[in-house]
């Protein structure tokens, strides 16, 4: 099994750009989270969804959306992206909310110019 | 509210020494505890998690940790450390209660070990 699929895994913009990061899971999992990591700040979650078709703000959601149409698929984009969403962001996926630990992509850094 | 304190942002060990890696949580309900390492340029692998049952966990690598109720910690230990596991360490805790899932993570520990 894949696990949790992030792409793209680099990406540079300009400010003002616009993109979106794709996180696939084939594990069948209900909960789907984007957290950004940054250094001396850890992962701060930024939406997450607990099922097709539902999305929730985290704890920083400014300047970021997303959406889950597919239960396999959390996409996150940014609108209009901001030196300050400079990055490395993360998804998770779990089956359900008290099912143990969550699952992690491998990350997509994200360098706004 | 949630909330982890990982109060070192580095722990220098010689190979061979034991290790800790210290967390204290805050938490509203019941405490799901779990630590988490991250290589560089890499995601986070899970190491362990402390649901219910006995205080001292084993996990992956030989690491292990001990769930303190009474002083809210959750200290990452393994009792003679490699080169290899230099890493950064997360610790996270999530209320066994709610219906989000979500994780709340540290800030992480860098951890050294040095030949």
């Amino acid at each position: 099994n894949a696990g949790v699929t992030q792409t793209p895994k680099f990406r540079v913009l300009k400010t003002g750009q616009s993109m979106t990061l794709l996180c696939a899971q084939d594990m069948n999992h209900e909960y789907m989270y984007w957290y950004r990591q940054d250094p001396g700040m850890g992962l701060r979650l930024i939406h997450y969804s607990v099922g097709e078709g539902t999305t929730a703000k985290g704890e920083v959601p400014d300047g970021y959306n997303v959406s889950r149409l597919k239960k396999q698929n959390f996409l996150l984009g940014l609108e209009s992206a901001a030196p300050s969403q400079t990055s490395v962001y993360f998804c998770a996926s779990i089956f359900g909310p008290n099912t143990g630990e969550l699952f992690f992509g491998e990350g997509s850094r994200l360098t706004v110019l | 509210a949630q909330s982890v304190a990982q109060p070192e942002d580095q722990v220098n060990v010689a190979e061979g020494n034991p290790l800790t890696v210290k967390c204290t949580y805050s938490v509203s309900g019941n405490p799901y505890l779990f630590w988490y390492v991250q290589y560089p340029n890499r995601g986070l692998q899970f190491l362990l998690k402390y649901i219910t049952g006995d205080n001292l966990v084993k996990g992956s690598y030989g690491f292990e940790a001990e769930f303190n109720k009474s002083q809210t910690s959750f200290h990452l230990k393994k009792p003679s450390a490699l080169v290899s596991d230099s890493a950064l360490y997360f610790c996270a805790v999530r209320d066994g209660g709610s219906t989000l899932g979500r994780l709340y993570f540290g800030r992480g520990t860098q951890l050294t070990v040095w030949p």
